[in-house]
């Protein structure tokens, strides 16, 4: 079956380190996107790209970076610089199109110990 | 920048009753998109309907229906015949036209459902 796969489900962070989300997707999507999701402030944008080798930064894009190597692939690391790094974290994909919906991920929840 | 507002953090209805999810928004453009995705416990995003902005017609999907107002910049969701199955967080979202380099959803803040049995 197509879809968007995020790993791991759950993942926790010590003070200082850098950790990487993953996310793939075999719809053959050109755009993805990352969302933070906190509780009581919806989701907020990230990163998003609609093509192999280029990314843009969203609305909360300090802290966070992004590859787009491959078509099916939009990795998120989340720095040291990222201070508040605990929420659950969306990845999604689309079609480029006048009104394509998302498809999401089932999501990872970010922790820090 | 564009904004979406949804004034309800809850709303609980009676199973089998109807019940109107708010969402307003504001925007410069004249062309745009707007969504409501459901999310339930298992945090899985699940597009309910969507609605072009230069169609008039309210779009709908079997039990789901909205009020788009465009002057108003009103986008609610009724919810008919309300099942357990409805419970869930709602979320209306936002996309500008597709041009390259400019394509993205902006969320609001949710409304939290509950059908009450």
């Amino acid at each position: 079956d197509g879809g968007i796969t995020q790993s791991p489900k759950y993942l926790f962070r010590k003070e200082g380190q850098n950790v990487t989300l993953s996310c793939e997707q075999n719809l053959n999507h050109d755009a993805m996107y990352w969302y933070r999701q906190d509780p009581g402030q919806g989701l907020r944008l990230i990163y998003y790209s609609q093509i192999v080798n280029d990314f843009q930064k969203g609305d909360i894009a300090e802290g966070y970076s992004v590859s787009r190597e491959k078509k099916e692939s939009f990795p998120l690391t989340v720095t040291s610089a990222q201070k508040n790094p605990t929420a659950f974290y969306l990845c999604a994909s689309s079609i480029q199109g006048r009104n394509e919906k998302l498809f999401f991920g089932s999501g990872t929840q970010l922790s820090v110990l | 920048a564009q904004t979406v507002t949804q004034s309800q953090p809850e709303m609980s209805v009676q199973e089998a009753e109807t019940v109107t999810l708010s969402c307003t928004y504001d925007t410069s453009e004249s062309d745009y998109y707007l969504f409501w995705y459901k999310q339930p416990p298992s945090r899985q995003m699940i597009l309910v309907i969507r609605q072009e902005a230069y169609k008039q017609q309210n779009a709908t999907e079997n039990r789901f229906s909205v009020n788009f107002q465009k002057a108003a910049k009103s986008f609610s969701l009724k919810i008919s015949d309300s099942q357990l199955g409805d419970a869930a967080m709602y979320f209306c979202a936002y996309r500008t036209p597709a041009n390259f380099g400019n394509e993205k959803l902006t969320f609001g803040t949710g409304t939290r459902l509950t059908i009450i049995p």
